[in-house]
């Protein structure tokens, strides 16, 4: 099945600068890859997404690369902020008829120092 | 907008226990998953549903069954909960193919002592 791994399990900024988080998938067949924003005691809310015939996508201050090839894509928050502070999650589908399944990553926990 | 919804947002329960987490959608999406939460192992996939009465296991189903007897209503059941059971349960759904966006509840945070 999918293996998903993400990179780094935590990271902390000031606020203002950039953030990336990537990932890694093993299934050459994924062709949905979301990200997820989970605020505490919340649960997750999707931010953003990418399909695999794209290679960028962008939405205000955020975006997210794939790269097929290596079967990596990364999530880059630009000039962040307090609120920002959350746990991200990456995922991936399986591909075929797999009913939608996403296999996560770990979660990074991002935090964004005033 | 969309709402999943978990009735039981903390519970308590003691070692042996059956256990019934339920939640509802209000979407009518076809697909409906129980995923579980814990530190530094992400979201892992206890069991999907992508009909009515249709059940597929995930990745952990071991200790866990579901139940789908209406379209919008998916419960996790844990027959004899045990204390390696504590941890948070997300439920979610979703339209039917792949690469549709996946709607979580807010998460029921059980605990089992």
């Amino acid at each position: 099945g999918e293996n998903v791994e993400q990179h780094p399990s935590t990271l902390s900024v000031q606020e203002g600068d950039s953030a990336v988080i990537k990932c890694t998938y093993s299934d050459s067949a994924s062709n949905y890859f979301p990200w997820y924003k989970q605020e505490l005691g919340k649960g997750p809310q999707l931010i953003i997404d990418i399909r695999s015939n794209v290679g960028e996508k962008k939405d205000q201050r955020i975006a997210v690369t794939l790269n097929k090839t290596a079967k990596h894509f990364s999530l880059h928050i630009t000039e962040t902020q307090p609120e920002d502070s959350a746990v991200y999650f990456c995922a991936a589908n399986a591909g075929g008829t797999s009913y939608g399944k996403l296999t996560f990553g770990q979660g990074t926990i991002l935090t964004v120092h005033p | 907008d969309v709402k999943v919804t978990q009735s039981s947002r903390y519970l308590v329960k003691r070692t042996g226990e059956k256990v019934f987490l339920e939640c509802v959608q209000d979407m009518d999406h076809e697909n409906m998953f129980w995923y579980r939460q814990d530190p530094g192992l992400g979201l892992r996939l206890i069991y999907f549903s992508y009909d009515v009465k249709m059940k597929e296991k995930g990745d952990i189903p071991e200790g866990y069954s579901v139940s789908r007897e209406k379209k919008e209503r998916f419960s996790l059941i844990l027959e004899s909960a045990s204390t390696n059971q504590t941890s948070m349960y997300l439920c979610a759904s979703s339209y039917t193919y792949s690469g549709n966006t996946i709607y979580f509840g807010e998460g029921s945070w059980l605990t089992v002592v």
